[in-house]
This record gives C-alpha cells, structure tokens and sequence, in this order.
C-alpha cells in the first residue's frame, strides 16, 4: 500500500517552461487535492476534486490546471512557469473530505 | 468559506513543559478537527484528530479540546520532548468540503 506518490521529487524550471506534478493514490479515495506551501508558512490550495471528472478551484489555482480522469490519479498543470511559483506542492487525498494524506511533496524551483 | 486562525504563530517551551495552540474557525456547520505535525523537510502527518459530538479526545501526551459554542478548539502537548519540536497546523472541515488550515505554529522544544 503505497499512499499517495508524487513524482518528480525535485525539478528546476526556467521561467516560461511548462511541466505536470503527477499525483496517484491506490486507497481507493474519492478526494484528492493540491496545496502549494511557500518556504516558512502554512498550505494553501491550489485545485481539488471530490471526484474522477470533477474539479474546483480553491484558493490559490492561478497559473495552474489540474484533470481527474480516474479515481487514482490528479496531475497538475504548470503553464509558463513564474519564479512566484517556486514552492513545495503537496497532493493528497481523503475518504469524504475528512482524513487527509498527503504525498512527500515535489519541490520546485523556477529560475 | 471556511476561515480558521490559529495562534500563537511561533512557541518556545523548556522541555518537560506544556504546550498549547489554539485555533478558532467561523464556519459553525464545521464538524471535524484535525491536527498535523510537519517535521522539518517532511510531509504534513496526522497527529491527532477530533469530531464536533466530542469534546475532548488524549492520546498520549497529546490532546485535543474542543468548544463548539466558542468555536475554538486546542492542542496541548504535555511533558514536552525535543522530537515534538516541528510546525503545527489545525484544520476545519464541514462534512464532505475541503479542510481549511491554519496558518501553523512552530514549536521549540528547548533541552
């Protein structure tokens, strides 16, 4: 029983560059979500979906896109990567929105 | 929305003391009270967790109160140890929509 993988764990994008954060869980979990943390402060989020082919904003999800085609996997979308996007992305899942698990996290940096 | 504050934003304790966070959130239909302890580097874990018919739930050294009326509910961590030192989130949840963090609280335990 993995949890939830992300992949890469690392990536350096130069500004204007695109790339996906893939994100898959095997616990059979209907929610999964993304949240971006900044170096020093708390989670923020950026797209989650309670459901394969549903998805919604949350509170930051400018300059990114995610998909939900199957239960398992959330990728998420860079478009023109921006240096104000360098962050550490957290994905994660949750059975109803309660308990949630999250990936190890992919660490991103654009310069 | 949901909206939770949480203080204080840093916390310096001498080791085999107390330590208290306190969070506050606004949506009174929330009904479910998760805390997460994030080590340096690491991902977010579940520490301890507690739901709106309860309101008090202990494990261990650690607690969890909760006051529906005042909409405030705390983590106390007892006896504390230098491997409690980490960040600290509190989250809020209405059943089935996405949890709301706090903005975290940095624990030191100092030996």
């Amino acid at each position: 029983n993995a949890g939830v993988t992300q992949t890469p764990k690392f990536r350096i994008l130069k500004i204007g560059q695109s790339m996906t954060l893939q994100c898959a869980q095997d616990m059979n979990h209907n929610y999964m979500y993304w949240y971006r943390q900044d170096p020093g402060m708390g989670l923020k989020l950026i797209y989650y979906s309670v459901g394969a082919g549903i998805t919604d904003k949350g509170e930051v999800p400018n300059g990114y896109n995610v998909s939900r085609s199957t239960t398992e996997d959330f990728p998420l979308r860079l478009e023109l990567a921006a240096p104000s996007q360098t962050s550490v992305y957290f994905c994660a899942s949750s059975y109803s929105g309660n308990t949630i698990y999250f990936g190890e996290g992919s660490w991103l940096t654009v310069v | 929305g949901e909206n939770v504050e949480q203080h204080p934003s840093t916390l310096s304790v001498q080791e085999g003391d107390s330590a208290v966070i306190k969070c506050t959130y606004s949506d009174s239909a929330s009904n479910y009270f998760p805390w997460y302890k994030q080590e340096l580097g690491k991902r977010p874990q579940l520490i301890i967790d507690i739901r709106s018919n309860v309101g008090e739930k202990k494990d261990q050294r650690i607690a969890v109160t909760l006051n529906k009326t005042a909409k405030h509910f705390s983590l106390h961590i007892t006896e504390t140890q230098p491997e409690d030192s980490a960040v600290y989130f509190c989250a809020a949840t209405a059943a089935g929509n996405k949890l709301t963090f706090g903005g975290g609280t940095r624990v030191l335990v100092k030996p």
